[in-house]
């Protein structure tokens, strides 16, 4: 049973544009949300997160908001830049011991 | 970065035998975790521990087992290696509260 889903693996857009990228998860008693970022042969790197309590948090061209009604999170970035190009990963915490995490959503940005 | 060392970063085993994959850190977090990444899965909890001698299964658990005898180690041991276990597995630590999880550099397993 997926909690935590990523449905479109793949993602193209063009330098300068926006990204959006989407997660959705099943699991009403999460409440905390994080996204991580990965290149190859490295581990994932944190980018941003956000708590239950709040619907949006930006850390520079990186936002993301929260849907609670929904169960559904994004991310965006903008602009868009080919060093984003890498595998993202949303993640979910209910408590404070453990994460899950989506299947990924690999993201290709075009110069 | 955070002070957090997999090792070895590549091995490749037998079927059947018995492989320890280590995680060490040097950032003194409470929290350590093991993951395995694999196409189409994500990143999957096989173990994590919450203190010294403190752990709990994730949602792959099974064929593996841990040992956290020190803060600084969380050993990730598979019993007897197996074809589906080939994969690449991520070490993270991760302080307490809301706060994000540090991941090492990940040791790439083939079992053949």
């Amino acid at each position: 049973d997926q909690q935590v889903k990523q449905n479109s693996p793949s993602l193209s857009v063009q330098e300068g544009r926006i990204s959006i990228l989407n997660c959705d998860y099943t699991n009403s008693m999460f409440d905390y949300f994080l996204w991580y970022k990965k290149y190859p042969a490295e581990g994932p790197t944190f980018l941003i997160s956000i708590s239950s309590i709040k619907d949006k948090n930006e850390d520079g061209r990186f936002t993301v908001f929260l849907n609670k009604s929904a169960k559904h999170l994004s991310l965006h970035i903008v602009p868009s830049q080919p060093g984003d190009s890498a595998v993202y990963f949303c993640a979910a915490s209910v408590g404070t011991y453990k994460y899950i995490f989506g299947t990924g959503t690999r993201l290709k940005v075009l110069a | 970065d955070a002070g957090i060392t997999q090792s070895p970063r590549h091995k490749v085993t037998e079927t059947g035998t018995p492989v320890t994959l280590r995680c060490h850190q040097t950032e003194n977090h409470r929290y350590m975790y093991w993951y395995r990444q694999d196409p189409g899965h994500g990143l999957r909890l096989i173990h994590y521990s919450y203190g010294v001698k403190d752990t709990d299964k994730g949602e792959v658990s099974d064929g593996y087992s841990v040992s956290r005898s020190k803060t600084e180690d969380f050993l990730l041991t598979l019993e007897s290696a197996t074809s589906s276990q080939t994969s690449v597995y991520f070490c993270a630590i991760r302080q307490g509260g809301n706060t994000e999880a540090f991941f090492g550099q990940g040791t790439r397993l083939t079992v053949v």
